[in-house]
């Protein structure tokens, strides 16, 4: 059974740059819920991504903007990257419907802002 | 207010003790709820789910919600080094956003 894999594990960006992370979820599921994990602090909701449509989203700007495909996977977009932006990025992927009450991570992505 | 607090430690005990890891909410109308297990540099496994009220076990671990007072806890008994990790609870209202402590790291010493 196929847990939730992410892409790329590591990368490093530039200030200002734009950066996509990719996942695809564990086998069965269709919601795609992204956090953010600065270190030292719990993972932060970004939104979350059901029947290709935002379902909710949290207290970040418009700078972070996500898709979801007919298949599940989704991805995480970051443009003009801040040095706050440097963190652990999670996918999470649980069953949409009325909502999931378990969400199951991948092991994340982690971007260094330089 | 934040939604969940959650000490954040460092907790070092020695190996076979009982480690008790707690955390409030805020929000009565949370009533799923989580322990996540995240060893370094790793992401979040999910170990224990509870719904309302009362006490779960599995294996050496048991999770207790008491939502009078909207306090969760997770104990171990008989911990190993190999539980050496930050733990993390979350909870929910609705299976959308969770909402989780910031992470209690514990050290289990040989």
């Amino acid at each position: 059974d196929a847990g939730v894999t992410q892409s790329p594990t590591h990368l490093i960006k530039t200030r200002g740059q734009q950066v996509t992370l990719r996942c695809s979820p564990k086998s069965g599921h269709d919601t795609v819920s992204w956090y953010q994990q600065a270190l030292g602090q719990g993972p932060q909701f970004i939104f979350q991504y059901y029947e290709e449509e935002e379902r909710q989203r949290g207290n970040f700007p418009d700078r972070f903007s996500g898709h979801q495909f007919p298949n599940y996977s989704s991805e995480l977009n970051v443009n003009a990257l801040l040095l706050g932006d440097s963190a652990l990025y999670l996918c999470a992927s649980s069953l949409g419907g009325a909502g999931g009450h378990t969400i199951y991570f991948g092991e994340g992505s982690w971007l260094t802002v330089v | 207010q934040k939604e969940v607090e959650q000490d954040p430690g460092p907790l070092s005990v020695p190996e076979g003790a009982i480690v008790s890891l707690n955390c409030t909410y805020s929000n009565s109308a949370f009533q799923y709820f989580m322990w996540y297990r995240q060893y370094s540099r790793k992401g979040p496994e999910l170990l224990m789910y509870t719904y309302s009220s009362g006490n779960k076990e599995d294996g050496r671990f048991t999770a207790q919600v008491d939502k009078s007072s909207k306090y969760i806890s997770l104990f171990i008994r008989d911990s190993q080094p190999s539980d050496s990790a930050t733990y993390l609870c979350a909870t929910h209202p609705t299976g959308n956003q969770f909402y989780f402590g910031t992470g209690t790291s514990l050290t289990v010493i040989p």
